[in-house]
């Protein structure tokens, strides 16, 4: 059982360039979520989807899209990436109406030059 | 929205010792708080959770506790381990009937260092 897959787990990116983001869970939750992480700044929430074909901004939502693809797969779009998106990124998901665990991919390290 | 504070930022303690990390919340529709912690390069993993229907949870050495009036929740490590030593992340959970519903969000973390 996998769990939460995210790939890349690093990307080093020039300012201006674009890429996705991919998240797949097999856990057949209805909820994903997409975190960025920093330094003292805890898990920021930028988008989620509490079930498929929903999507709603979280707290930093400015310069990123996202895509429910289907149930299993929720990515993240940077458009035109910038040095301050440098960050660890974190994928999770979690079953929708339950007070339930949220699970947690193994984060990509993202990297703005 | 939800806003969540954590603190301290960073506790030190003696192995065998007690940690509590404190956690407030700022909107009354959270119904679900969960810890995690986080261990280096990894993502963050439950280590317990409380509902808004339950004031104190306990599993061997960790205890949650949770203030619906006062809108706060702490953790509790008694008989702290070296092993214990990583970041831990309060989390309040929005619950039915709002308009972000099923919304997680996380305090800022807390970094725990247990000494041999």
């Amino acid at each position: 059982n996998a769990g939460v897959t995210q790939t890349p787990k690093f990307q080093v990116l020039k300012t201006g360039q674009s890429m996705t983001l991919q998240c797949a869970q097999d856990m057949n939750h209805n909820s994903m979520y997409w975190y960025r992480q920093d330094p003292g700044m805890g898990l920021r929430l930028i988008y989620y989807s509490a079930s498929e074909g929903t999507t709603d901004k979280g707290e930093v939502p400015n310069g990123y899209n996202v895509s429910r693809l289907n149930k299993r797969e929720f990515s993240l779009r940077l458009e035109s990436a910038a040095p301050s998106q440098t960050s660890v990124y974190f994928c999770a998901s979690t079953i929708t109406g339950g007070d339930t665990e949220a699970f947690f991919g193994q984060g990509t390290r993202l990297t703005v030059v | 929205g939800e806003n969540v504070e954590q603190h301290p930022s960073t506790l030190s303690v003696q192995e065998g010792d007690s940690a509590v990390i404190k956690c407030t919340y700022s909107d009354s529709a959270s119904n679900y708080f969960p810890w995690y912690k986080q261990e280096l390069g990894k993502g963050p993993q439950l280590i317990i959770d409380i509902r808004s229907n339950v004031g104190e949870k306990k599993d061997q050495r960790i205890a949650v506790t949770l203030n619906k009036t006062a809108k706060h929740f702490s953790l509790h490590i008694t008989e702290t381990q070296p092993e214990d030593s990583a970041v831990y992340f309060c989390a309040a959970r929005l619950g039915a009937g709002g308009t972000s519903y099923g919304k997680l969000t996380f305090g800022q973390g807390t970094i725990l260092t247990v000494h041999p």
